[in-house]
C-alpha cells in the first residue's frame, strides 16, 4: 500500500496564530491532494483539492483565504490555517491520490485545537 | 439534496456474532463505493470497493454488497472480534470525478 506521513499528529495554538500542516507520500507521487476536516461524531468532509503545481479547488463554505493549501510537489502539501479560531478546532486529515488510483490514502490526521 | 447515510451511529454486538452495517444514498450515480476502518485520532483505512456493475465482494471476514436499485450496501463482518471495534465509514465515488464522498459512520463495538 500507500505510505502516507502527515504532522504534527496534534497542535494548541492561540487564537489568531497560525498553523501549518504537513502531508508527504512517502513511497508515490501525487498529482491530487484532498484535504479533509472531521469534527466530532462527524464524517468526513472535503475542504478542497489541489492538483501540483496549481491553485486549489474549494469546497462551498470553506474560505480559501483562511486555509492556505500548497502542493508545489508531487510528494509535499501543506495546510496552514490562518488567523485560527476555536471553531476551527477540529481534526485535519489529508489524502494524497495517484492518477487512476480508486482506493484512497490517508494521513494519520492533526488534532487541532485552538485556545 | 445528495446524502449518504449509515443507519446506525452505533452498534453494539457479541463476540463471534456477524455484524451488518448498513449505508444508504440519496441522489448519487456511484461508479464504486468503498468501505473503510477508521479507528479513534487516526485516518481511515481502506477495506474493501465494490463497483457499480458487482453485486458482492469478499476479502477474509468482510463480505461487502452492493444494490444499485435500493441504492444501498450492506457490510458484514462475520466471527466478530473485540479488534474489530472501530468506527466503519462507507464511501462513494461518482463516474469520472475522483473525491470521495464519505457517508456519516457506525461505530461498531464487539463485546467479549
Amino acid at each position: 500500500g500507500a505510505v502516507v506521513s502527515q504532522h504534527p499528529s496534534w497542535v494548541i495554538c492561540k487564537s489568531g496564530t497560525s498553523v501549518k500542516i504537513e502531508c508527504r507520500s512517502l513511497d508515490f507521487q501525487a498529482t491530487t491532494m484532498f484535504w479533509y476536516r472531521q469534527f466530532p461524531k462527524q464524517s468526513l468532509m472535503l475542504m478542497a483539492t489541489s492538483n501540483e503545481g496549481s491553485k486549489a479547488t474549494y469546497e462551498q463554505g470553506v474560505e480559501k483565504d483562511k486555509f492556505l493549501i500548497n502542493h508545489a510537489s508531487l510528494t509535499l502539501s501543506t495546510l496552514t490555517v490562518t488567523s485560527a479560531h476555536p471553531e476551527d478546532s477540529s481534526f485535519y486529515i489529508c489524502s494524497p491520490r495517484r492518477g487512476g488510483d480508486t482506493e484512497a490514502f490517508f494521513g494519520q490526521g492533526t488534532r487541532l485545537t485552538v485556545v | 439534496s445528495q446524502k449518504i447515510e449509515q443507519n446506525s451511529e452505533a452498534l453494539n454486538i457479541q463476540e463471534g456474532k456477524t455484524a451488518t452495517l448498513t449505508c444508504n444514498y440519496t441522489n448519487y450515480s456511484p461508479a464504486y463505493l468503498q468501505w473503510y476502518r477508521q479507528d479513534p485520532g487516526r485516518g481511515p483505512v481502506f477495506l474493501l470497493l465494490i463497483r457499480e456493475n458487482e453485486k458482492e465482494k469478499r476479502k477474509e471476514r468482510l463480505k461487502v454488497t452492493f444494490d444499485t436499485t435500493l441504492k444501498q450496501s450492506l457490510f458484514h463482518i462475520t466471527a466478530s472480534q473485540p479488534a474489530d471495534s472501530a468506527t466503519y465509514l462507507c464511501a462513494l465515488s461518482q463516474t469520472g470525478a475522483n473525491n470521495l464522498f464519505f457517508g456519516t459512520g457506525t461505530r461498531l463495538t464487539v463485546i467479549p
